[in-house]
């Protein structure tokens, strides 16, 4: 299948910093990609929706200035998260639907972000 | 919106034995399935969709099946493996919307 790479897989910050994670298309071009959040032993959650070249489409309940998405190319897709704070820590993971007329939904590894 | 549903929670099942995990969607324009496998700290992994024109699909030990008219769909994994423990996640995608509902996830254990 279509590969997704994610980094960092593991990050640690202080209280009041941002971190930022990355999600790349490797094989493929990505016009849209998805960026979701998973509690332990939980569904993903839908943060919200990455499209090349424009403003991100945030689900509701998703603070936009906190969770700072941009998607600059069609391989590349970040996620910042600003000021963050324990409550933020969690698994963070990217998708992006492949280049195949099937539209096929591939995810990355996923970022496990802890925030002290 | 679409709701998606998914039974059982947790499933534990011997080697050598079938595991099946069903689900039901809401949205009766849905018509992208697939399934997802999710091992311990890691991404979920595409292994099998349906799609609304077919009732069945087979990759050799798992197999999907579909139900639209009840609005439910299954994977069905046979001779299960120690391997196959994860957590395995339901979805639908109806063709206006891009993006997946998520089912709430079935831990398998497959015990020796």
């Amino acid at each position: 299948g279509a590969v997704v790479s994610q980094h960092p897989s593991r990050v640690i910050c202080k209280s009041g910093t941002s971190v930022k994670i990355e999600c790349r298309s490797l094989d493929f071009q990505a016009t849209t990609m998805f960026w979701y959040r998973q509690f332990p032993k939980k569904s993903l959650m839908l943060m919200a929706t990455s499209n090349e070249g424009s403003k991100a489409t945030y689900e509701q309940g998703v603070e936009k200035d906190k969770f700072l998405i941009n998607h600059a190319s069609l391989t590349l897709s970040t996620l910042t998260v600003t000021s963050a704070h324990p409550e933020d820590s969690s698994f963070y993971i990217c998708s992006a639907i492949s280049g195949r007329a099937t539209g096929e939904l591939f995810f990355g590894e996923g970022s496990r972000l802890t925030v002290l | 919106g679409e709701n998606v549903e998914q039974h059982p929670s947790t499933l534990s099942v011997q080697e050598g034995d079938s595991a099946v995990i069903k689900c039901t969607y809401s949205d009766s324009a849905s018509n992208y399935f697939p399934w997802y496998k999710q091992e311990l700290g890691k991404g979920p992994q595409l292994i099998i969709d349906i799609r609304s024109n077919v009732g069945e699909k087979k990759d050799q030990r798992i197999a999907v099946t579909l139900n639209k008219t009840a609005k439910h769909f299954s994977l069905h994994i046979t001779e299960t493996q120690p391997e196959d423990s994860a957590v395995y996640f339901c979805a639908a995608k109806s063709g206006t919307a891009s993006k997946l509902t998520f089912g709430t996830g079935t831990r398998l254990q497959v015990t020796l």
